[in-house]
């Protein structure tokens, strides 16, 4: 089947609006992850679902930043109020068990 | 909260050169997987080391997890250009918890091959 696939592929906003970035998982995958790159630097742990539920939301930057799951499949990052700090790429994973985590291609967000 | 230390953050090797890049936590570590991601592209997984004293290998990538299940490190053999991008390795922490799903990434290591 198919990858992780994760929409937009490039994101332009100006400062202050509100972007959505989806994620598709890997079909049966029960965990997923969401992840902050910014140019030249590690990834900075965002969010996980294990089902629909988000036992660990402690990596959200900050209140304007959420995230849902619904189906156990799709899920949405939002982010609110854009700041031009938040430009970076996101990068999603799906797992089906605590091992392997396959990567999307991420949403590279230009937040001017 | 949980660190994952990762040094050095470049490396430039000269082609069959070896390399390696080791990982520390803060704390004592479930399990540790290592990523390689290319210039422009996502993170890929390689391996992952479950048991104190672990050593795995493939092909020329030796990665071996510490007795203290607090360390780890990559070794490369006689590098190739195709070597070429960020490693990265990412703890898990022990069972239990609401974040024992959380993998914590250490700031990854970039390294260059000079053909």
């Amino acid at each position: 089947g198919a990858g992780v696939s994760q929409s937009p592929s490039n994101k332009v906003t100006e400062k202050g609006k509100d972007v959505e970035l989806r994620c598709d998982p890997i079909s049966g995958h029960t965990a997923l992850y969401w992840y902050r790159q910014s140019l030249g630097q590690g990834l900075e742990f965002l969010i996980y679902f294990q089902g629909n539920s988000a036992p660990d939301k402690s990596g959200l930057p900050s209140d304007r930043f959420s995230a849902e799951r619904t189906g156990g499949s799709v899920s949405t990052l939002t982010i609110q109020r854009t700041q031009q700090e938040d430009s970076a790429v996101y990068l999603c994973a799906s797992s089906l068990d605590w091992t392997t985590q396959y990567f999307g291609p991420g949403t590279r967000l230009l937040v001017l | 909260g949980q660190q994952v230390m990762q040094i050095p953050q470049y490396q430039h090797v000269q082609e069959g050169e070896d390399f390696t890049t080791y990982c520390n936590s803060s704390t004592t570590l479930s399990n540790i997987q290592w990523y390689k991601q290319r210039p422009g592209g996502h993170p890929v997984f390689l391996i992952q080391l479950v048991k104190s004293g672990e050593v795995k290998k493939q092909k020329r990538l030796t990665f071996q997890f510490g007795e203290a299940k607090k360390n780890s490190s990559l070794h490369i053999t006689a590098t190739q250009t195709t070597d070429v991008g960020t490693y990265f390795c990412a703890g898990r922490m022990e069972a239990g918890g609401t974040s024992y799903g959380k993998l914590t990434f250490g700031q990854g290591t970039i390294l260059t091959v000079h053909p």
